[in-house]
Order: structure tokens, then C-alpha cells, then sequence
């Protein structure tokens, strides 16, 4: 079956420091990548996505490119800052109108 | 605001008990999906409505069920609660045609199962 695999947390950084937040996954064919947000007390928001091999997706200062060659999909942001605390889901689904299969989250806390 | 609107947001039942949550999807989205997510099992998908037919099935219970209503609000039903149900629910609706499957999360109910 489908599987999303990302780092575990927690990932405590300082303000302007590089964030990277690895997610590979197992699928057949050529899913859709999804990296989503969930910011305390709230629902999870999406954040970035990519369809096809090679595309990046890119938002707020955040991208990850698909890769199908290591079946990954990386996130990484230049310079984090102390609103960027947050859990980061990285998600597939594979194809249009079906669920979305989610990583386990990794918790992401930036201290100024 | 995403345009999913779910209620309560904060449920307190005790254990035996039924409970109903509500899901309003965006405005034109025909999919409902629900999730759970909880602390130790992350979000696990449950169940997907489909213009009021169920279109896929998850990790849900048998003591579980949900539907979706010909305005296409659905509800999950969540009976003989135990103290493991306690999570935060999430619905999601996505949109009835695109190239690939984009999901609008509401804020979630956190049922606490005492």
C-alpha cells in the first residue's frame, strides 16, 4: 500500500536558521505530494504541492521538489522564523478525489 | 478559513456513549473525507463521501459510521465510546474535478472520552 515516511521530531532550531524536513514515500505510479501545516490549536492548512517528477512546490518561503528518482520530497526552508512553529505533514494522494495518505507529522519549534 | 466548517469543536462524553460531529464542506466541493487524529496512531484516514456515497473506506471501527446528506453536510458517528476514541477529528472536502486530489481541512473536534 501507499506509505509516507518523515522525520521524527521534535526540531528545535533558532530564528533564521535552515530548516530541512525529510519525507520519502512508497506508491505505485505517479502520486501527488502535499506538504501541510498545523499550527497550534488549529486544522492543518496546505502549504505546498507538486504533481508530476521534477516539479517544485513553493510557499512562504518553504520548497520541496518532487523527486522520483529517491521517491522523496524534502522540505526545506532558508531562514525560519519563530511563526514557523508548527507540526509539518508531508501527505500523497494518488489520484484526484482520492484520500490523502498522511506521514506522522514532525513538530517544528523556532526560539528567537 | 478554509470553508470547512466543523461542530462542536470540543466534545466531553463519557464512555458508552454516542456521539454526532458535523461537517459544512466548502461551498461546490463534492468529497468529504474524515480523519482521526490522535497522539499515538497520527492522522489516520477514516472514511471519504463522494455526492452523498461513500467512495472509500479507512482504519474506521465498526462502531463508527458515518453519511453525507443530499446538501452535502456529512456527520460522523461515533458510538459505545471508549476511552481510546478520545482525538481530534478532522473533516476535509475537496473539489469534484482537478488533476489531483486537494484537500480544505476544518478546524476538527476534539472529543474527550472520560
Amino acid at each position: 500500500g501507499n506509505s509516507v515516511t518523515q522525520m521524527e521530531g521534535p526540531v528545535t532550531l533558532s530564528e533564521e536558521a535552515f530548516l530541512t524536513i525529510n519525507c520519502t514515500y512508497t506508491a505505485t505510479g505517479y502520486p501527488s505530494l502535499f506538504w501541510y501545516v498545523q499550527y497550534p490549536g488549529e486544522g492543518l492548512q496546505l502549504l505546498l504541492k507538486a504533481t508530476k517528477a521534477d516539479d517544485k512546490g513553493s510557499n512562504k518561503g518553504f520548497e520541496a521538489t518532487y523527486r522520483k528518482e529517491t521517491t522523496s520530497f524534502h522540505l526545506e526552508k532558508g531562514s525560519v522564523q519563530v511563526s514557523d512553529s508548527a507540526v509539518y505533514f508531508c501527505a500523497l494522494s494518488k489520484a484526484a478525489g482520492n484520500k490523502l495518505t498522511f506521514g506522522g507529522g514532525t513538530r517544528v519549534l523556532v526560539k528567537p | 478559513d478554509s470553508g470547512v466548517t466543523q461542530t462542536p469543536k470540543h466534545l466531553i462524553t463519557a464512555t458508552g456513549q454516542r456521539v454526532t460531529l458535523r461537517c459544512s464542506p466548502r461551498s461546490g466541493d463534492l468529497s468529504v473525507y474524515w480523519y482521526q487524529q490522535s497522539l499515538d496512531q497520527g492522522l489516520q484516514f477514516l472514511i471519504q463521501y463522494y455526492n452523498g456515497e461513500e467512495r472509500a473506506k479507512g482504519n474506521i471501527l465498526e462502531r463508527f459510521s458515518a453519511q453525507q446528506f443530499p446538501d452535502l453536510h456529512s456527520e460522523l458517528n461515533l458510538s459505545s465510546l471508549e476511552l481510546g476514541d478520545s482525538a481530534l477529528y478532522f473533516c476535509a472536502s475537496g473539489p469534484k474535478t482537478g488533476l489531483f486530489t486537494e484537500a480544505f481541512f476544518g478546524q476538527g473536534t476534539r472529543l474527550t472520552v472520560v
